[in-house]
């Protein structure tokens, strides 16, 4: 069991946006300082797609982009793409033992 | 950056493994290192980080007292030892390195070594 909740699916229409949403389950996110996302397409290895809540590394587009409220973290992609089909899961470092969580991650449909 | 990774396989119960990811196209000494690991079908879990000099190191539960992760600078290389492994230890074995020196984002992944646990 995911010590970071997110969605099992989401989906939406070319050309629309949608949000994934992680949540932690002891004032974890709210408490520690980072939040990173990660892209996985079928058969691949994960992508790094935001980190520190909120920065795209480069070559990433800048229609992802990253949040955090209280505690809750958010991915939002606009302007959805087929290439946009894939897993996201939402991760963050706690600094110590259990170093390391990442959430269930959600499979984002393209309808 | 290239990382990549070897030394999956078939293992029975009980058995060891010793899995490799041979880092090139970054200062491969000042970054901090992750193994990452996916069951077939399912979410990423994570499974150990070193710091860049090998002066930090954690796992995730599931593996303490079993795996031991390492590193040699020289060689440019991170290591996981697996020992006395068990069925639900099969996975897609992927290391991560660090975003950037100070931030333990994954930033760069290889492709993955399946290990198989299984009589």
């Amino acid at each position: 069991q995911s010590a970071l909740t997110q969605p099992p699916s989401a989906s939406g229409s070319p050309g629309q946006s949608v949000t994934i949403s992680c949540t932690g389950v002891n004032s974890d996110i709210g408490a520690y300082n980072y939040v990173s996302w990660y892209q996985q397409r079928p058969g691949k290895a994960p992508k790094l797609i935001i980190y520190e809540d909120s920065t795209r590394p480069s070559g990433v587009p800048d229609r992802f982009s990253g949040s955090k409220s209280g505690n809750t973290a958010s991915l939002s992609v606009s302007g959805l793409q087929a290439d946009d089909e894939a897993d996201y899961y939402c991760s963050l470092s706690t600094g110590s033992n259990d170093f390391v969580l990442f959430g269930g991650g959600t499979k984002l449909t393209v309808l | 950056v290239q990382l990549v990774e070897s030394g999956g396989g078939v293992v029975r119960p009980g058995r060891s493994l010793r899995l490799s990811c041979a880092a090139s196209g970054f200062s491969f000494s000042s970054y901090g290192m992750h193994w990452v690991r996916q069951a077939p079908g399912k979410g990423l879990e994570w499974v150990a980080v070193i710091w860049y000099d090998g002066s930090k190191i954690y796992y995730g539960d599931s593996v303490k007292g079993r795996f031991t992760i390492s590193r040699d600078n020289s060689k440019n290389t991170v290591y996981l030892q697996m020992n006395r492994l068990r069925a639900e230890d099969t996975a897609v074995y992927y290391c991560a390195s660090w975003v950037r020196y100070h931030d333990c984002a994954m930033g760069s992944w290889g492709p993955g070594t399946l290990v198989s646990v299984s009589s």
